[in-house]
């Protein structure tokens, strides 16, 4: 079975701190993404990734930066968070030729 | 730029009878299409998607949605529906390049 994991479900951070949100994928897949979802806002795309250390902002980068050091992991970062920050934070992965997109279970981050 | 609008916010309907979720998008190029599903508290879920060939595509859970190029639609369809399809649903849009373009949902809300 393919995989993507996040690895918080539930985290609640304080105004100010650093943030650090984990996703590893076991599909050898090149694409990854991380999206934020909000409720009438549906998906919307922070930064994604097509390759190691290769990054491209989406939609929404303000606030935010990652990082991919191996193939299988993207990090989302916070540098400062702020309260407008809270919100579900999902990552996919895709293969090349890019047909569909595998989703993780989510990361319901409030920022207090 | 792609777009995606999904017209109903919320679409109630009684269970076992039918019912059918709008999506139009907007591209200048050729597009593949998807269905997501999100479940309470989950990630999401591929119900199907059209990539080439048949218009009529058929997905999980007795899902099936239509594409129609001439007027740029891609609607979900399912003729009985169960309490356990009460979910929220996106519709995506994607030129292959990688990234997926999200609606803003429908959440389906079926009731005895």
């Amino acid at each position: 079975d393919v995989k993507v994991t996040q690895s918080s479900r539930y985290l609640v951070k304080r105004t100010g701190e650093k943030v650090f949100l984990e996703c590893v994928q076991d599909m050898d897949h090149e694409n990854m993404f991380w999206y934020r979802q909000d409720p009438g806002l549906g998906l919307r795309l922070i930064y994604f990734s097509y390759d190691v250390k290769m990054k491209e902002k989406g939609d929404i980068p303000e606030g935010y930066s990652v990082s991919r050091e191996k193939k299988e992991r993207f990090s989302l970062i916070l540098e400062s968070a702020s309260t407008n920050q809270t919100s579900m934070y999902l990552c996919a992965s895709s293969g090349h030729g890019y047909t569909e997109a595998f989703f993780g279970q989510g990361t319901r981050l409030t920022v207090v | 730029a792609q777009s995606v609008t999904q017209l109903d916010s919320q679409v109630p309907v009684f269970e076992e009878a039918p019912v059918e979720l709008r999506c139009n998008y907007s591209s200048s190029v050729s597009v593949y299409l998807f269905w997501y599903v999100q479940y309470p508290n989950q990630g999401l879920q591929l119900l199907l998607k059209y990539l080439s060939g048949s218009t009529l595509v058929k997905g999980i859970n007795g899902f099936e949605a239509e594409f129609n190029k001439s007027q740029t639609s891609f609607h979900l369809r399912k003729p009985s529906v169960h309490i356990s399809d009460t979910a929220e649903y996106f519709c995506a849009v994607s030129t292959g390049f990688q990234k997926l373009v999200f609606g803003t949902g429908t959440r389906l809300l079926v009731s005895p």
